[in-house]
């Protein structure tokens, strides 16, 4: 049972134009919720997170929107350039039980044209 | 500044084999975890520590199994592989609590074992 779940495997995107990532969630539990970037033959390592109190996160090009009534998440990426190439996992957790357990979805791979 | 340091990056084990991932961190994580990477299955959490003699299970952790003796260490031990275990392995660390960062964590460079 799938718990945090990216639809899209992949996404190709024109260089300067916007990148958006989609990811939807089925435990309403979940309280704190995270993007996660990998290169190939690397871990992955982390973008931007965003609490369930917030609705909206930015962090230069990179910006996560939350709709909890609708149990989803998505990661926009503002120009989109080369470098941005990679596979994106978001990841969702219930931070208040301090587990520090973090649950992925299947990841989407981004290709940023030049 | 090693972070999270995985040992090895790459074995290949024969079925019924047994064998130990190594992961050691050098940032006082409380938090340390497992996962396996498989194609179109993302990320699973096969299991995790919240300190030292502390540990539980995950998503996936039939066949595997861990001990956390000191907070630095998280090794993951395959007791008899099998061909379905073949993925590739990743160790995590993070702090534990309420302040910045929290959550967030920090990943190894991955180990990629092939069973056969």
């Amino acid at each position: 049972d799938q718990q945090v779940k990216q639809n899209s495997p992949s996404l190709s995107v024109q260089e300067g134009r916007i990148s958006i990532l989609n990811c939807d969630y089925t435990n309403s539990m979940f309280d704190y919720f995270l993007w996660y970037k990998k290169y190939p033959a690397e871990g992955p390592t982390f973008l931007i997170s965003i609490s369930s109190i917030k609705d909206k996160n930015e962090d230069g090009r990179f910006t996560v929107f939350l709709n909890k009534s609708a149990k989803h998440l998505s990661l926009h990426i503002v120009p989109s350039q080369p470098g941005d190439s990679a596979v994106y996992f978001c990841a969702a957790s219930f931070y208040s039980s301090n587990t520090g357990k973090l649950i992925f979805g299947q990841g989407t791979t981004l290709q940023v044209k030049p | 500044n090693a972070g999270v340091t995985q040992t090895p990056k790459f074995q290949v084990l024969k079925t019924g084999q047994s064998m130990t991932l190594q992961c050691a961190q050098d940032m006082n994580h409380e938090y340390m975890s497992w996962y396996r990477q498989d194609p179109g299955m993302g990320l699973r959490l096969i299991h995790y520590s919240v300190g030292a003699g502390i540990t539980d299970q995950g998503e996936v952790p039939n066949g595997y199994n861990v001990s956390r003796s000191t907070t630095e260490d998280f090794p993951l031990r395959l007791l008899s592989a099998a061909p379905s275990q073949t993925s590739v392995y990743f160790c995590a660390s993070s702090y534990l609590g309420q302040g910045p960062n929290t959550g967030e964590l920090f990943f190894g460079e991955g180990s990629r074992l092939t069973v056969l």
